[in-house]
């Protein structure tokens, strides 16, 4: 079965723009869960939604915020960027986002923020 | 609040020697871990969660509640096992999210 898949791949902005990433689950996946990944904080969690709610929350400013859609498909968006925002976003899918259930990753969205 | 802690940034080791890469992890109650891999050019995935006790490519990981250390281990490392090394904890009880360790680069040396 196809994989998560997250577009665009690379995106180049410029500071005070915004931007819209977008995410595809695992066919019967609900839960959709965005990391932002740099080399000194590793991987550090934005949110999660389950069935179009935002379910947890990470410590990212208001600047940064997703939805989720009827069909699990998610979106993140992030306003008024900022140099510190460039980072590779990643998606994970799980079938509940719940207990020992295996998060299945996209290959990420490479942000570069001039 | 959760935290997972992998000490060490880069681990280089010898081909045949054994691996042990460190997570330790900050939570008052009983946790579920995993450990996550990120080959060169592949998108993370994961290798082993400590409630199944399995051996995925040779590594085991045994969850130590005492130490509260989640220690991931392979008698024999393998040119092949060079990768990022992520230790990851759920709280337990419905849905939670997952925090990371920041991640341990294994380097096998030939």
């Amino acid at each position: 079965k196809a994989g998560v898949t997250q577009t665009p791949r690379y995106l180049i902005k410029t500071r005070g723009q915004q931007v819209t990433l977008s995410c595809s689950p695992i066919s019967g996946h609900r839960s959709v869960s965005w990391y932002q990944q740099t080399p000194g904080q590793g991987l550090q969690f934005l949110f999660e939604y389950f069935s179009e709610t935002q379910r947890n929350k990470g410590n990212f400013p208001g600047r940064f915020s997703g939805r989720q859609f009827s069909n699990s498909r998610s979106e993140m968006n992030v306003s008024t960027l900022e140099l510190g925002d460039s980072a590779l976003y990643l998606c994970a899918s799980s079938m509940t986002g719940e207990g020992n259930t295996e998060a299945f990753f996209g290959q990420g969205t490479r942000l570069t923020v001039v | 609040a959760q935290r997972v802690t992998q000490p060490e940034k880069l681990l280089s080791v010898f081909k045949g020697a054994p691996v042990e890469l460190k997570c330790n992890y900050s939570y008052s109650g009983s946790p579920e871990l995993f450990w996550y891999v990120q080959y060169s050019r592949q998108r993370l995935q994961l290798l082993l969660r400590h409630i199944s006790r399995e051996s995925i490519k040779g590594f085991t990981a045994d969850l130590n509640k005492g130490e509260t250390s989640f220690h991931l281990k392979k008698p024999f490392a393998q040119e092949e096992d060079s990768a990022m090394y992520y230790c990851a904890l759920r709280r337990s009880g419905g849905y939670q999210k997952v925090t990371f360790g920041t991640g341990t680069k294994l380097q096998v040396i030939p």
